[in-house]
């Protein structure tokens, strides 16, 4: 069976704090892809990134960066210099690589809340 | 604009009532996808659809049908079947291989 835990229910910090969204996972497949999404207060989710297990590279894309440690199952986020902006439901998802359906796993969700 | 509209925002259904939610998409994709969130969880999966004319149950399906006629349709039926209909439905789409699934921006049900 397939599991994210984000045991991070709610994080409030003040604005140009750094921040970390702490993600784990289980899983038996020897393949696999990593997701987070972001829930703005408008409800849609908003994609933000894709790694597969192959890659235990760090990825960093402007403020955003992703932490991914294949030997501790977890594939931790982290906003540096937060704006009020990134205020938001942050989702951690997995999904296996194969071919068809990509039935994705969601975490529970870690509330962020930027204070001015 | 390319994207997925799903409407009505918000619907309220009578009990043994059946209700209707639209997920329409323009963006060509093959696969769609129904979510259910309830408040302070994440994502479950209902119902998936990757090709017209063929779907499959997810994680949660008692309660629910879908229909999948047309590739930019996925039309999901909360049944008076469903006895807990309340909460916010998100509709995805993706195209081929493993791209990330795009969401709409959900529908709230809510029982009167």
């Amino acid at each position: 069976a397939q599991k994210v835990t984000q045991a991070q229910t709610e994080i409030s910090v003040v604005e140009k704090e750094d921040v970390t969204l702490d993600c784990v996972y289980e899983t038996r497949d020897t393949t696999y892809y990593l997701f987070w999404y972001k829930q703005p207060p408008s409800g849609e989710l908003v994609f933000l990134i894709r790694r597969n297990s192959f890659d235990e590279q760090n990825e960093i894309s402007g403020r955003y960066s992703w932490n991914f440690q294949k030997s501790t199952s977890s594939f931790n986020f982290t906003i540096t210099a937060s704006q009020v902006v990134d205020s938001a439901v942050y989702f951690c998802a997995l999904s296996p690589i194969i071919q068809g359906a990509q039935k994705l796993v969601f975490g529970q969700g870690t509330r962020l809340t930027i204070n001015p | 604009d390319g994207g997925i509209t799903q409407s009505p925002k918000y619907l309220f259904r009578k009990e043994g009532q059946n209700v209707t939610l639209s997920c329409e998409q323009n963006l060509n994709h093959d696969a769609m996808y129904w979510y259910r969130q309830d408040p302070g969880q994440g994502l479950r999966l209902i119902y998936y659809s990757q090709i017209v004319n063929d779907f499959q149950k997810g994680d949660i399906a008692e309660g629910y049908s879908v229909s999948r006629e047309k590739k930019e349709s996925f039309p999901l039926t909360v049944t008076s079947a469903q006895k807990n209909p309340t909460a916010f439905y998100l509709c995805a789409s993706r195209s081929d291989g493993n791209q990330p699934q795009h969401f709409g921006d959900g529908t709230r049900l809510s029982i009167l």
